[in-house]
């Protein structure tokens, strides 16, 4: 069971918008722990996709965004495209653990 | 532009002891505030931090897995060792390592592109 919980699966129609949550508590993300988001599309290595709650690294499309509120983070993806479809994951770092800690993952199928 | 590349046996018996090695270009460890992370990920399930080792030698383990693991840096190869002894089939993953900056807050901004190790007699 991960530190970080995620909704294992999300799906949206081209065009729309879906949000991956990502809860922790009060040792990671509750203690100001920044969240970053990678992208894993099939047979590939994760990519970073948002780095420190809610920057896009360069080259990472606007569609992307993070927001955050108390222990919880979340990844929104707008104007939904089928290229987006792969495994997303959070990651922090876990103060009671002293570990860097990722979520479970959320596989996002584009329909 | 950071590259990073795993190296290692994709085939590892039972108990026996694992050395994986990661090359890279374009960042050195000898740069303060530079860091070096290995992650797993076993077929179908999440991904699990390992082990880290700063510029200046400050290393990290996962609390599950300290008791087995490794890690060292060879700066003049531009590589890091990542040991993992008594090997297990639970332990059938792809191990990924990264780049990171210094700090608990930091993320793992560049990857390799993983190697398969298969755990199996």
């Amino acid at each position: 069971q991960s530190v970080l919980t995620q909704p294992p699966s999300v799906s949206g129609a081209p065009g729309q918008k879906v949000t991956i949550s990502c809860t922790g508590s009060s040792s990671n993300i509750g203690a100001d722990y920044y969240v970053h988001w990678y992208q894993q599309l099939p047979g590939t290595a994760p990519k970073l996709l948002i780095r420190d709650n809610t920057i896009r690294p360069s080259g990472v499309p606007d569609r992307f965004s993070g927001s955050k509120s108390g222990t919880s983070v979340s990844l929104a993806i707008s104007g939904l495209q089928a290229e987006d479809e792969a495994d997303y994951y959070c990651q922090s770092y876990d103060l009671s653990l002293s570990a860097w800690v990722f979520g479970g993952g959320t596989k996002l199928t584009v329909l | 532009q950071l590259t990073l590349k795993e190296s290692g046996p994709t085939l590892v018996k039972p108990t026996q002891t694992l050395t994986l090695t990661c090359t890279f270009s374009g960042f050195s460890l000898r740069t303060t505030g530079v860091g070096v992370a290995w992650i797993r990920q076993p077929p179908g399930k999440a991904l699990e931090w390992l082990a880290l080792i700063y510029w200046n030698d400050d290393k990290r383990y996962s609390p599950s897995l300290k008791n087995r693991l490794t890690i060292t840096k060879d700066t003049s190869r531009d590589q890091v060792v990542l040991t993992m002894t008594n090997l297990d089939p639970v332990d059938t993953a792809t191990y990924y390592c990264a780049h990171t900056d210094y700090g608990d807050y930091t993320s793992f901004d560049f990857w390799g592109h993983g190697t398969l190790v298969t755990v199996s007699s």
